[in-house]
């Protein structure tokens, strides 16, 4: 069985600086795919980044980096240079290798961007 | 491509009531899957796909009945709709592989049961 845990209730930064999300996982699967999910108010569920866990660079896209420590076993979502847009509910996810259509979601993390 | 599409994006049932949210996407995706969300829970998923005529149960299954008959669709049926079953629901699909596959969403459906 898989598990995501993401405790921050809420997080809140100033237009322009980093914030880091955080995202602890359990999992007995000795290999496995960590998600980045983003879903605005409106809805939809947009992906952000991928890490696999063997992986031995951490994932970039953009503005997005995922702080991956295996050995923690955390996967921690770092925005940089934040923009009002990017006010939005945060889901950390992750799935066996291979396994695509199985996702165990975290249950999000709230972030409000300050102008 | 239109992506993931779902049908209705609005539903009020009465308990009791069946009916059936559609899926389809036309990527040609072997990997389908449906999620529900609640307030505070995240996603959790109901019931996956690797390819037509192949389904299986995910972590919610009860109340929820699927079938795969083609690649490009995935209906997710409700034979007798209650409260509980109040969510929103998520379809998403992803090609299949050992390496890392995005799963893309569709808009969800907003179901509602009195």
């Amino acid at each position: 069985a898989q598990k995501i845990t993401q405790t921050q209730p809420g997080m809140f930064v100033q237009e322009k600086e980093a914030v880091t999300l955080d995202c602890t996982y359990d999992t007995s699967d000795q290999s496995y795919g960590l998600f980045w999910y983003k879903q605005p108010s409106s809805g939809e569920m947009i992906f952000l980044i991928y890490q696999g866990s063997y992986d031995e660079q951490n994932a970039t896209e953009g503005r997005y980096s995922l702080n991956f420590q295996k050995a923690r076993k955390s996967a921690n979502l770092v925005i940089s240079a934040s923009q009002l847009g990017d006010s939005a509910m945060y889901f950390c996810a992750m799935s066996p290798t291979g396994a695509n259509s199985k996702l165990t979601f975290g249950k999000g993390i709230t972030l409000s961007v300050r102008p | 491509n239109a992506g993931v599409t779902q049908t209705p994006k609005f539903q009020v049932l009465k308990t009791g009531q069946s009916m059936t949210l559609q899926c389809a996407q036309d990527m040609n995706h072997e990997y389908m899957s449906w999620y529900r969300q609640d307030p505070g829970m995240g996603l959790r998923l109901i019931h996956y796909s690797v390819g037509a005529g192949i389904t299986d149960q995910g972590e919610v299954p009860n109340g929820y009945n699927v079938s795969r008959s083609t690649t490009e669709d995935f209906p997710l049926r409700l034979l007798s709709a209650a409260p509980s079953q109040t969510s929103v629901y998520f379809c998403a699909s992803s090609r299949s592989g050992v390496s890392y596959n995005e799963q893309f969403f569709g808009p969800g459906t907003r179901l509602t049961v009195l």
